[in-house]
């Protein structure tokens, strides 16, 4: 099993839609989750930190349900700008450090 | 600017011929990693380092070498570059373990 599994897409949704991704983790030890942006061929960017007791930022809310080991987030009416690839981080326990590890991604396209 | 700079930005070579990825980070950073992005395999870690003199393989560090002679750099070293080392390369840096990330621009290597 992969340490950090995403649903590639792409998810196809028109301008205005609600889209949620999840992504899941096998390491019941980790400790922080992020969600990143990446657009073509660029960097990634760091879109939001999931709390335990979840967070919004404007029209993004991530959640984290440490039972289910999985984190979501929800995009509440989508934009144009907001194609692009979705990369779920899990920073997962190794020995005396840590390791952020990356899922595939998850590609939105919004639509007109 | 808070930033992490990567050279060169793309670069076209042949096999063989030794080359060396540079990557400088001004927010006195301890963490540093070299990651290596191919369709549809995401984001692998090649090395990180945790401080100066300190660095560790990551998930696919054959064919690398890097060093962390000063806090701020962190070069990739590519001795003899074959083909399937063709691929996009990021650096990144990060204050503690949990942080997220910095990512510099990428660097495309291609190697005929």
């Amino acid at each position: 099993r992969k340490e950090v599994e995403q649903d590639p897409g792409p998810f196809n949704v028109p301008e205005g839609a609600t889209v949620a991704f999840n992504c899941t983790y096998s390491n019941s030890a980790s400790q922080s989750f992020f969600w990143y942006r990446q657009d073509c061929r660029k960097e990634p960017k760091l879109l939001m930190s999931v709390y335990s007791s979840g967070n919004e930022d404007g029209r993004f809310t991530a959640q984290l349900n440490r039972a289910s080991q999985y984190i979501s987030l929800l995009i509440r009416d989508s934009k144009l700008s907001d194609s692009a690839t979705y990369l779920c981080v899990v920073n997962v326990p190794t020995g005396t450090a840590s390791k952020l590890t990356f899922g595939t991604g998850t590609r939105l396209q919004v639509t007109l | 600017e808070a930033q992490v700079t990567q050279n060169p930005r793309y670069l076209i070579t042949v096999t063989g011929k030794k080359l060396t990825v540079t990557c400088s980070q001004n927010m006195n950073h301890e963490y540093m990693s070299w990651y290596r992005q191919d369709p549809g395999l995401g984001l692998r870690q090649i090395y990180y380092s945790m401080n100066v003199e300190v660095t560790d393989k990551g998930d696919v560090p054959e064919g690398y070498k890097v060093s962390r002679k000063e806090k701020r750099n962190f070069p990739l070293i590519l001795e003899s570059p074959s083909p399937n080392q063709t691929s996009l390369y990021f650096c990144a840096s990060r204050t503690y373990s949990n942080q997220p990330q910095h990512f510099g621009d990428g660097t495309r290597l291609s190697i005929l």
